[in-house]
């Protein structure tokens, strides 16, 4: 079955940079966008960007446009999410998730379980 | 991109209909007809209940019905349960082809 596995937790300083992977399997990985949300404790879903794995094209949000990176590496079918220049409220679970269908108007459908990223000095 | 408005909290007894609103502008949810709703229990997932304004995808309920008008989207759940008891979000596509989320709506089941 379609499935997102994100990688672990994890606790960074201020100022560092984190990555994070999501591993998708049970699809063709290039056919469908791959969007990256986030939730900070006790907060609502923001969303961060889409990457499209076939071509490696990305559109982030203009909060996230200077400070994230998505990128992909298909032959592994896993998309990556890093975040540099880390502040504490940035302490959230960040979350992959798979359109519904093959293009960037197809809502998130597929979610990863989730990567709790804590910064904290 | 600001976010989508919701009211913090809406509330219903069992049986009971409510509607959710999401209120965007021409930029977004007036201009588009990609708006989704989802569900999120405490410490779960999200999950996707309605897309593309009243779609259902396989598996949700018929009670979950979506609607339009303007630039407001509108989420109604009828013969409310217990399980129905969570935090429901609604995004929508943009004019920047960005995608952007409302506040998000607490429904508590009397």
């Amino acid at each position: 079955q379609v499935q997102l596995v994100q990688s672990g937790a994890e606790v960074k300083k201020p100022g560092a940079s984190v990555k994070v992977s999501c591993q998708a399997s049970g699809y063709t990985f290039t056919g469908y966008y791959m969007h990256w949300v986030r939730q900070a404790p006790g907060q609502g879903l923001e969303w961060m960007g889409w990457i499209n794995p076939n071509s490696g094209v990305t559109t982030c949000a203009q909060n996230f446009q200077d400070w994230v990176t998505l990128t992909r590496d298909t032959s592994i079918s896993t998309a990556y999410m890093e975040l540099r220049r880390l502040r504490s409220d940035d302490t959230a679970a960040y979350y992959c998730a798979r359109a519904r269908g093959s293009s960037n108007l197809d809502t998130f459908a597929i979610w990863g379980q989730g990567t709790m990223v804590t910064v904290s000095s | 991109q600001s976010a989508l408005t919701q009211p913090a909290s809406v509330s219903g007894s069992p049986g009971q209909s409510v509607t959710l609103s999401c209120t965007g502008t021409s930029s977004d949810v007036g201009g588009y007809d990609f708006v989704s709703w989802y569900q999120q229990h405490p410490g779960k997932v999200p999950k996707l209940m309605i897309y593309e304004f009243i779609k259902r995808p396989s598996g949700v309920s018929n009670r979950f019905s979506g609607s339009k008008s303007g630039n407001t989207a509108s989420l109604t759940i009828s013969g409310l349960q217990a399980e129905d008891e969570a935090d429901y979000y609604c995004s929508s596509y943009t004019s920047s082809s960005t995608w952007v989320f409302g506040g998000g709506t607490k429904l508590t089941v009397l």
